[in-house]
């Protein structure tokens, strides 16, 4: 099945900078969505935008998406320390073969420093 | 409080010894599944159910079994565990009537490892 994939796959950055990670996909969906992981724990959600959106905010994270390039971006603003985490996109498969549910990319890691 | 359980959440097992992971929700979810994380190869859909008695192979089922005789559980079994099973399993479940593409919700996750 398709497979999202994110980059950069680390990355490394000053406290209260932004960061921007990217996503891109192969084929037609139906959304996105983006996870969080800390080391060894459990996914969390973030955000999800339709496929007929293209920006979405939610506190400190921005995403957009671009569904002409297959791509979307996830930007974390003001970083802190306790954001240090994986990050996974995630999209469902609209082509309607293969497995039900989300295919998730390999992640980027992201590490924040004091 | 709205969670996914799982247990155990570390085991140590060896070659050929029949497990079983469970993995239970209770926020009424219709849709559940099960996942592998491995290093350089992200999460993985073992298996996933739309509902009670209703199960269905992932992208990597080789190896393991299901079954959903409740809607809020849904074990992962290993009939024979191999050591390429070793991994970080995950079990989520989606809101009443999502499936495809909703937000899933996660375990804690089980790490597995078969010597």
């Amino acid at each position: 099945s398709q497979q999202g994939e994110e980059d950069p796959q680390a990355l490394s950055i000053q406290e209260g900078e932004n960061a921007t990670m990217n996503c891109s996909y192969k084929t037609s969906i139906n959304n996105l969505q983006w996870y969080r992981q800390n080391s060894g724990r459990g996914l969390v959600h973030l955000i999800l935008i339709r496929s007929n959106e293209r920006e979405k905010h939610s506190g400190r994270l921005r995403v957009t998406l671009d569904t002409s390039k297959k791509s979307s971006s996830l930007l974390i603003t003001a970083s802190r320390a306790a954001d240090t985490a994986s990050y996974f996109c995630a999209t469902d498969d609209y082509s309607g073969g293969g497995a039900d549910g989300l295919t998730f990319g390999k992640g980027t890691h992201l590490i924040i420093q004091p | 409080e709205a969670q996914v359980t799982q247990n155990p959440r570390y085991l140590i097992t060896v070659t050929g010894k029949k497990l079983t992971v469970t993995c239970s929700q209770n926020m009424n979810h219709e849709y559940m599944s099960w996942y592998r994380q491995d290093p350089g190869l992200g999460l993985r859909q073992i298996y996933y159910s739309m509902n009670v008695e209703v199960t269905d192979k992932g992208d990597v089922p080789e190896g393991y079994k299901v079954s959903r005789k409740e809607k809020r559980n849904f074990p992962l079994i290993l009939e024979s565990p191999s050591p390429n099973q070793t991994s970080l399993y995950f079990c989520a479940s989606s809101y009443p009537g999502g499936a495809r593409g909703d937000t899933q919700y996660f375990g804690p996750g089980t790490r597995l490892t078969v010597l």
